[in-house]
């Protein structure tokens, strides 16, 4: 079945980037998603890119994908102590209102 | 736009008691639901498909006996959780695919706050 796995924490200062990894194992993914959960919250859709696009920018953020590698990536230009929080990737190969397999998630902790 | 509620937020049991935990979309209509748990510093892991007015999907592995869930109108499916016990403690977690015809550009679910269940 499908697996999809991330690193469990990161720590960063505010002002700095932080890069979140994630890599999956289905080469039929078709749309990838990224998600924040803050504490005792449920999950809120960040950005996706589907996996005929390489690259995705939106404010802050922006997605990189390798699909030759399955490795999917979150880079948030200057982070603030708002995004602490943990961050899922997921995968779906039908569109993200259907079966999503989600990651491990990382917790980010930004540091003043 | 697109919001999702849960209820309760959190409820306490005794081991043997059912638990009923709502899921409502607030402004739009979804014909599909997702149940999903979540354990702590885990992944989300789906558990069942809920579709407006027939059965549900249950993931391999989950007991559809156990956990009850019933999606009777487009605004509401609700998972019950049969004689809990203390190894259903968990993190319940519902979202809701808005019904076609309103969606946005990007097919997406909409996720709901969660219900912390704890069973003494």
């Amino acid at each position: 079945g499908e697996d999809v796995e991330q690193s469990l924490f990161l720590s960063v200062r505010e002002g700095d980037s932080s890069v979140i990894n994630c890599t999956y194992t289905d080469s039929s993914s078709t749309y990838l998603y990224w998600y924040k959960q803050e504490p005792g919250a449920g999950l809120q859709l960040l950005t996706y890119i589907f996996s005929n696009m390489d690259m995705k920018q939106d404010q802050r953020l922006t997605v990189l994908l390798n699909k030759k590698d399955k490795h999917l990536s979150l880079r948030i230009a200057d982070t603030q102590t708002g995004d602490s929080a943990i961050y899922f990737c997921a995968e779906s190969m039908t569109g993200g209102g259907n079966k999503l397999t989600f990651g491990t998630g990382t917790q980010l902790k930004v540091e003043l | 736009g697109a919001v999702v509620s849960q209820h309760p937020s959190r409820v306490i049991c005794k081991s043997g008691t059912s638990v009923k935990i709502e899921c409502r979309s607030l402004d739009f209509q979804a014909t599909t639901m997702f149940w999903y748990r979540q354990f702590p510093k885990q992944s989300l892991m789906l558990m069942a498909t809920s579709n407006e007015g027939s059965k549900a999907t249950y993931e391999q592995g989950v007991e559809k006996d156990k956990f009850l869930i019933n999606h009777a109108s487009l605004t509401l499916s609700t998972l019950t959780v049969t004689s809990a016990h203390p190894e259903d403690s968990s993190f319940y977690i519902c979202s809701a695919r808005e019904t076609p015809g309103h969606l946005p550009i990007t097919d997406t679910q909409y996720f709901g706050p969660g219900t912390r269940l704890t069973v003494l």
